[in-house]
């Protein structure tokens, strides 16, 4: 199984700054014939189902805010929201997709300062 | 535009089995791959299997054991089936379907809004 480890488990961040969560896999997720990382960021607030994102590590999806954006590739990638909104407060996933069994990180839980 | 919404009992007693069914509509089930997924009450996300439009399945090596996801596309829906289960299968059950364009296996979205199911005597 591909190992999903992120970092930090939760984090504040004061309105308006920046926050940036980590994503390391255990193993690489880049597909060389194509060369996409097979890497996905959801957004999961309280009672609610995770809502995705980013895909492909960097391609944000229609109608996610452009603050959001992802970057990195192999086994190293990060989640950036430049501006913190108060609407952002939310638990954070990635996803590998490379191969099954699909994994997920642990979870970082962004809170404002 | 597909929604999907888990449906099924929300109170399973230890040893019995767990179902689910997730009806999906606004578009077909044919040509995608579909999930179901889980988490426990303030834990993080697991994955338990997939399905695609013809049969085929994968399932966690975790729970495989246990598991069985069937497909019906003449009501347009899939199905969970977990046996002997304990209290460590108390968790939100999700359903989702895999983007990136028919028959690709990538992300999840949509989700459904989760079922909360309850193992316990």
């Amino acid at each position: 199984d591909i190992v999903m480890t992120q970092s930090p488990d939760s984090l504040a961040v004061s309105l308006g700054e920046r926050a940036t969560i980590n994503c390391k896999s255990s193993q690489s997720v880049l597909y060389n014939s194509n060369s996409k990382n097979y890497l996905t960021w959801y957004q999961q607030k309280p009672g609610q189902p995770p809502k995705l994102l980013i895909y492909w590590a960097s391609t944000r999806e229609s109608g996610v805010p452009d603050r959001f954006s992802g970057s990195g590739s192999g086994t190293d990638f990060t989640l950036t929201i430049s501006s913190l909104q108060a609407e952002d407060v939310a638990v954070y996933y990635c996803q590998q997709y490379f191969s099954t069994p699909f994994t997920f990180g642990q979870g970082t839980k962004l809170e404002i300062k | 535009q597909v929604q999907l919404q888990e449906s099924g009992p929300g109170l399973v007693k230890p040893s019995e089995t767990l179902s689910l069914t997730c009806p999906v509509s606004g578009g077909s089930i044919n040509n995608y791959y579909w999930s179901w997924i889980r988490q426990p009450p303030g834990k993080g996300l697991e994955w338990i299997g997939y399905i695609y439009y013809s049969g085929n399945t994968n399932y966690n090596p975790s729970l495989k054991s246990r598991v069985t996801i069937s497909v019906d596309t003449s009501k347009n829906q899939f199905s969970l089936k977990l046996n002997s289960v304990t209290a460590a299968d108390t968790a939100v059950y999700y359903c989702a379907r895999h983007g990136g364009g028919g028959e690709s296996l990538a992300w999840l979205d949509p989700w459904g809004q989760g079922t909360l199911v309850t193992v316990s005597s």
